[in-house]
């Protein structure tokens, strides 16, 4: 069956080091990935997306990673910031007649110290 | 362009009554998705549209949830005769032709 994990359910680090998530997927052919940010309560928001023949993509301090053969995405966040605190989720999106349907992982909280 | 809205917010209703979300997407998106997530989890999608036309309905979706969209534009989540386990942010999400997808602040069920 169709499996998307994020390698861990907590990431806790320092103030001004980098942030990197995984997001590892099986027995699925995504058409892209994409990266959200949500705080508690709320909806997830929208940071990236990366295409299935694009290798990495940037904005601002978050960076993507789309490795197919490997059948995983890195999100990296640099000069973390507490503000940054949150659960961040990896979704993909298939193919065919699943285009458009986002499958999520279950997500990472990750906490920023000051 | 405001996003997509959903309301309630939250909803707290007895066992077995039916309970209505209603969720406006973001003006000229085609698409519109429902999800639920409860705690810990990420979203598990429902069902989406494509204008009115419902399109995939997942097997999470039981005969006591209804979806619609009856003119291509708001959509409304029906649940009726419902029960504990249906207690979950339930979510709606919009997008133009199946690229990004943007989702609303979600609309928080508690079955008592």
């Amino acid at each position: 069956s169709q499996k998307i994990e994020q390698n861990s359910e907590a990431l806790n680090i320092q103030e001004g080091k980098t942030a990197t998530l995984t997001c590892n997927y099986t027995n699925y052919s995504p058409a892209y990935l994409q990266w959200y940010r949500q705080d508690p309560g709320r909806g997830p928001v929208f940071l990236l997306l990366i295409r299935e023949n694009e290798k990495e993509k940037r904005k601002e301090r978050l960076k993507v990673t789309f490795d197919t053969t490997l059948k995983q995405s890195l999100f990296h966040i640099t000069a973390s910031q507490p503000a940054d605190s949150a659960t961040y989720l990896c979704a993909l999106i298939g193919s065919g007649t699943s285009y458009g349907k986002l499958t999520f992982g279950q997500g990472t909280i990750l906490t920023v110290h000051p | 362009d405001t996003g997509v809205s959903q309301n309630p917010r939250h909803k707290i209703t007895k066992r077995g009554q039916n309970v209505t979300f209603r969720c406006d997407p973001i003006s000229e998106h085609n698409r519109l998705y429902w999800y639920r997530q409860t705690l810990g989890q990420g979203p598990e999608f429902l069902t989406y549209f494509q204008n009115e036309a419902q399109l995939e309905k997942s097997r999470l979706l039981s005969d006591r949830f209804s979806a619609e969209r009856p003119k291509g534009s708001f959509s409304t989540l029906e649940i009726q005769r419902t029960e504990q386990g249906d207690s979950a942010m339930y979510l709606c999400a919009s997008s133009l032709n199946g690229n990004t997808i943007y989702f609303g602040e979600g609309s928080w069920l508690t079955v008592v």
